[in-house]
């Protein structure tokens, strides 16, 4: 079974513009979630989806939205870039709703670099 | 916030010794997950334990989940250079706020010399 694929892995972009980052999940995993990892902050929740439905959201600036298509791929953006979003971003998909993290798996990460 | 604490930020060992990872919190969790991860990649998933006092063994390592589901240490028995990494503790809450939420510590840094 294929992981969790995450495109593009690297990506470097300048100050005041916006990124999209895809996700695609597992086979038959319905939920997507997406983390920040930084050196200071570590991992750092950005959003959750199910089925096509964000239903959790992090202590992120409206800057950082995201969504989930039928297909259960889902996709963040990053509007007016800024320094401090340099980062590698991850997401992660989980076959079913019950939030005991019991499958959470993640995908390779995007590395952002924003100069 | 919930936070996870995870101690020590940084190990250094030799090959052969034993070594422990431990990670608490003032919070109650619904599941504790431990993660594996490589510079440049995301985390690996090594196990979880949902229970309070379980404990799981996977090869050289051992995993516990305390008694009132607050804390869990990792223990790493003969340490190889093979189990150099980022080594994270992550907890997930039951429901509601917490859809799709794992709260990460810190992270510890282990690196096993030869």
């Amino acid at each position: 079974k294929a992981g969790v694929t995450q495109t593009p892995r690297y990506l470097i972009k300048t100050r005041g513009q916006q990124v999209t980052l895809s996700c695609s999940p597992i086979s038959g995993h319905r939920s997507v979630s997406w983390y920040q990892q930084t050196p200071g902050q570590g991992l750092q929740f950005l959003f959750e989806y199910f089925s096509e439905t964000q239903r959790n959201k992090g202590n992120f600036p409206g800057r950082f939205s995201g969504r989930q298509f039928s297909n259960s791929r889902s996709e963040m953006n990053v509007s007016t870039l800024e320094l401090g979003d340099s980062a590698l971003y991850l997401c992660a998909s989980s076959p079913s709703s019950p939030n005991r993290g019991l499958v959470w798996r993640f995908g390779p990460g995007t590395r952002l670099t924003v100069t | 916030t919930q936070l996870l604490e995870q101690s020590p930020q940084f190990l250094s060992i030799q090959e052969g010794e034993n070594l422990t990872v431990y990670c608490n919190s003032s919070s109650v969790f619904s599941s504790l997950q431990w993660y594996r991860q490589e510079p440049g990649e995301g985390p690996v998933l090594l196990v979880t334990v949902v229970t309070g006092g379980e404990v799981k063994k996977l090869k050289r390592l051992t995993f516990q989940f305390g008694d009132a589901r607050k804390d869990s240490s990792l223990h790493i028995t003969a340490a190889q250079p093979g189990d150099t990494g980022l080594y994270l503790c992550a907890g997930a809450r039951a429901g509601g706020t917490s859809y799709g939420k794992l709260t990460f510590g810190q992270g510890t840094i282990l690196t096993v010399h030869p």
